[in-house]
């Protein structure tokens, strides 16, 4: 089955401590992106991805790394989280930037930072 | 700067009618791509429906239809024959540049839609 998958989906934590949200998708995409979506401010893209070893900043990438080492698998890390990066967290993934090339998201994270 | 706008926080409707959401956007790149995401209160996001910059004809996907007007600079979301299964969020989203190219993609922040029986 074609599809994105999120690891944890669930995750409580404090201030300062290391975390990584690992994503994989199964379907061969070139593009991967990060988002998080915040009440009343949509999804907000992190970072993306347009192949292995290739990343650009979104549009709030403050306190995120990501890295694409494979083509599959884009995990997003935060270094020392704050409260202010609690929220749900989307991977998607698609074959190119353009074009009709939806997105196909994962199931979504929910990170809370005490 | 790229940027999307949907005016309407939340709306209700009768079930069996016809909808539209607003989407107007911002863009100085000719061309762009718009998409309307729809998210359940399980809170997966699916795609909807694509609209290109250079598409002559307004998208279609079986109920939902796309409204694309270029000059205003919209791309409004009509669902027609609406069912209580359409209840959820809308997104409207962008990306910039030809196919190609890297470029972010964003959304707005969303219309929340209630089906009344």
């Amino acid at each position: 089955e074609a599809q994105v998958t999120q690891n944890p989906r669930y995750l409580i934590t404090v201030t300062g401590k290391k975390l990584t949200v690992t994503c994989s998708q199964n379907m061969n995409h070139e593009y991967m992106s990060w988002y998080r979506q915040d009440p009343g401010l949509g999804l907000r893209q992190i970072y993306y991805s347009m192949n292995v070893e290739v990343t650009d900043k979104g549009d709030v990438p403050e306190g995120y790394k990501v890295s694409r080492k494979e083509k599959r698998n884009f995990p997003l890390i935060l270094e020392s989280p704050s409260p202010n990066q609690t929220s749900l967290y989307f991977c998607a993934s698609s074959w190119t930037s353009g074009g009709a090339g939806e997105q196909f998201f994962g199931p979504g994270t929910r990170l809370t930072v005490l | 700067a790229q940027k999307i706008t949907q005016t309407q926080p939340g709306m209700f409707v009768q079930e069996k009618e016809a909808v539209t959401l607003d989407c107007t956007y911002d863009t100085s790149d000719p061309s762009y791509g718009l998409f309307w995401y729809k998210q359940p209160s399980s809170g997966e996001m699916i795609f909807l429906i694509y609209q290109g910059s250079y598409d002559q004809q307004n998208a279609t996907e079986g109920r939902y239809s796309l409204n694309f007007q270029k000059a205003r600079k919209s791309a409004n979301l009509v669902i027609s024959a609406s069912q209580l299964g359409d209840s959820a969020m809308y997104f409207c989203a962008m990306r910039e540049g030809p196919n190609s190219s890297a470029s972010k993609i964003i959304f707005g922040s969303g219309t929340r839609l209630s089906i009344r029986p």
